[in-house]
């Protein structure tokens, strides 16, 4: 069925160091792939996007890269910071009859020591 | 922090009760969607609208309703069909249209529990 999947579920790394997130999805079709972040007890955000005809794209310290043919996309976030510690969420957004549905990643806990 | 208002923050259900989750927006957004967040299980997509007057289903949607009978709101209805209720309600916006399900702005969420 139409599912991304999401690992690892818990990263924890030292300040300063890089950190990667992989997701996969299984419909070759979908065309568009968000990142969000949810911090401690506030609402999920994007951070960065991505769409099908772009392989990667950087903001500052995040980076998403997309292989289509193995259909998985990942986050990588250069020197961390304590307030990069959060829940990270991929997601993307299959076809369903004329619709397109967004779903998402189960989520992935980045803790940043100091 | 404003633009896509949702309350209250928490809510307690007893049994064999409905419960009304409410969510306002004045971004002036075409689509809204209604998740479910369970620890581990990611956002599950509950209900959407695209357009006022109009709403679809999702992937988890039995024991909820919900209504769009205003593009600023879409309140959602926990019935007493639901029989695991108890999770964190986000409420979404997006404008929509050719963008739907793209940069969503999420509300602050609901905490519903069951006595």
């Amino acid at each position: 069925g139409e599912n991304v999947e999401q690992h690892p579920s818990t990263l924890s790394v030292q300040e300063g160091d890089s950190a990667v997130i992989k997701c996969t999805y299984s419909d070759s079709a979908s065309n568009y792939f968000p990142w969000y972040k949810q911090e401690l007890g506030k609402r999920p955000q994007l951070i960065i996007d991505i769409r099908s005809n772009v392989g990667e794209k950087k903001d500052q310290r995040i980076a998403v890269t997309l292989n289509k043919t193995a259909k998985h996309f990942s986050l990588h976030i250069t020197e961390t910071q304590p307030e990069d510690s959060a829940v990270y969420f991929c997601a993307a957004r299959i076809f369903s009859g004329n619709t397109g549905k967004l779903i998402f990643g189960q989520g992935t806990t980045l803790q940043v020591k100091p | 922090d404003g633009g896509i208002t949702q309350s209250p923050k928490y809510l307690f259900r007893k049994e064999g009760q409905n419960v009304t989750l409410s969510c306002e927006q004045n971004l002036n957004h075409d689509a809204m969607y209604w998740y479910r967040q369970d620890p581990g299980q990611g956002l599950r997509l509950i209900y959407y609208s695209q357009i006022v007057n109009d709403f679809q289903k999702g992937d988890i949607a039995e024991g909820y309703s919900v209504s769009r009978e205003k593009k600023e709101s879409f309140p959602l209805t926990v019935t007493s069909a639901q029989k695991n209720p108890t999770a964190f309600y986000l409420c979404a916006s997006s404008i929509g249209s050719q963008t739907f399900n793209e940069k969503l702005f999420f509300g602050s969420g609901t905490q519903l529990s069951v006595l």
